[in-house]
């Protein structure tokens, strides 16, 4: 089946520093890609929808300025969270949905953020 | 508003024993709903669609519109279906995913 892979799955910054997110479509292209950030024992909650070529949709309470998100390709999302906090730490998980307009969505291994 | 809720953070089940997950929904239009499944350090994954209306690894859910449920059964729990349940919704040509706040299932040997 399709797999979707990130980059890193663990990573540690300091406070005030950005680190970059990378999500891969590995043998499928994705127009969309969905960015969520899961708390600990915590659901999935969805942080943006990023498009290819055009700007990322947030949702409501998700600071855009903060969570960058560029689709540069069709098989490339990049999630850049800038000016870290330790309140940022958290599991960014992405995905891709099957295909166009599909609701069922292909999900990455997730990154684990810890800022201190 | 899309909204999906599932009552029970944590389940324990004897092996052998009937399970049964709940979920409730809430949408205005047609709904797409969907079991994922996360077992331990592993990616979610799909477990089942109601579209589909098939079983997997002996796993049903059939969509109940007039109750806005969901639910999902097995009717003899195995040890290796110990992982996190989530109930996701989604809606037709909308690719978004709302999903529950999920259900820790433990198989007890």
């Amino acid at each position: 089946g399709a797999v979707v892979s990130q980059h890193p799955s663990w990573v540690i910054c300091k406070s005030g520093t950005s680190v970059k997110i990378e999500c891969r479509s590995l043998d499928f292209q994705a127009t969309t890609m969905f960015w969520y950030r899961q708390f600990p024992k915590q659901s999935l909650m969805l942080m943006a929808t990023s498009n290819e070529g055009s700007k990322a949709t947030y949702e409501q309470g998700v600071e855009k300025d903060k969570f960058l998100i560029n689709h540069a390709s069709l098989t490339l999302s990049t999630l850049t969270v800038t000016s870290a906090h330790p309140e940022d730490s958290s599991f960014y998980i992405c995905s891709a949905p099957r295909g166009t307009g599909s609701v069922e969505q292909y999900f990455g291994p997730g990154t684990r953020l810890t800022v201190t | 508003a899309q909204r999906v809720t599932q009552p029970e953070k944590l389940l324990s089940v004897f092996k052998g024993a009937p399970v049964e997950l709940k979920c409730n929904y809430s949408y205005s239009g047609s709904p797409e709903l969907f079991w994922y499944v996360q077992y331990s350090r592993q990616r979610l994954q799909l477990l089942l669609r109601h579209i589909s209306r098939e079983s997997i690894k002996g796993f049903t859910a059939d969509l109940n519109k007039g109750e806005t449920s969901f639910h999902l059964k097995k009717p003899f729990a195995q040890e290796e279906d110990s992982a996190m349940y989530y109930c996701a919704l989604g809606g037709f040509g909308n690719e978004k995913l709302t999903f529950g706040t999920g259900t820790r299932l433990t198989i007890i040997p």
